[in-house]
């Protein structure tokens, strides 16, 4: 079971996030992904292995992390990030996501 | 580019069937494991089939075992999902997504979606 917090982050742009992910078990070789979804689009990867920013992804997101605790960072927020943020365990089957952190504009 | 392109969605009544399509093109979809998720309205997403790139290899969610199966067709460049004894709680957007590699990994790109609603 993976746990997103907080459920809700209202920031305003500029400022930093840091949005968490807690795993109940140890995720296997740092298999963890985060995605973001904006409004009426599909799922974005963002990060995979933990803290590996996928292609195209700007360097103002990070992962950090392992085992059973991971964060996302994302500095100086721009306008098209408040979306929703979603962690992803694939270490094992059934694959599962968290809950989703909302990033809110403050 | 990749593209991929779900269809099949509509509204089903409960205990009844449905089969979900997804196209892929841009990718040498044969390469290539696919992933099916969905997302209740409103709601978070939740994984629920993993097929390896040449089929040998499936993988449910525990929600959807023994209901739903996973397949391919790599001369179609097409993966499907077909869900049996369908219940309110499969009402959601199914999304197909290609997987990073040929077996077991992560998701790296999505299609737009397409809803099935479970409704009598």
């Amino acid at each position: 079971v993976l746990t997103q917090s907080p459920g809700t982050l209202s920031l305003s742009p500029g400022e930093g996030a840091t949005l968490s992910c807690r795993a109940s078990l140890d995720v296997g070789a740092n298999c963890l992904a985060w995605y973001q979804q904006r409004p009426g689009q599909s799922p974005r990867l963002l990060i995979y292995g933990a803290s590996r920013r996928a292609t195209g992804v700007p360097d103002r997101f990070s992962g950090s992390g392992s085992e059973t605790d991971f964060t996302l960072t994302i500095s100086r927020l721009e306008p098209e990030d408040f979306a929703l943020y979603y962690c992803l365990q694939y270490g094992s089957t059934p694959f599962t996501f968290g809950p989703g952190t909302k990033l809110e504009i403050k | 580019q990749v593209r991929l392109v779900e269809s099949g969605g509509g509204v089903v009544q409960p205990g009844r069937s449905l089969r979900l399509s997804c196209v892929a093109s841009g990718f040498v979809f044969s390469d290539f494991g696919m992933h099916w998720v969905r997302q209740t309205p409103g709601k978070g997403l939740e994984w629920v089939a993993f097929v390896s790139y040449d089929g040998s290899n499936k993988f449910y969610a525990d929600s959807v075992t023994g209901r739903f199966t996973v397949s391919r067709d790599n001369s179609k460049n097409t993966v499907y999902l077909q869900m049996n004894t369908l219940h309110s709680g499969d009402t959601a957007v199914y999304y197909c997504a290609k997987d990073v590699g040929r077996a077991w990994d992560y998701p790296d790109f999505w299609g737009q979606g397409t809803l099935v609603t479970v409704s009598s």
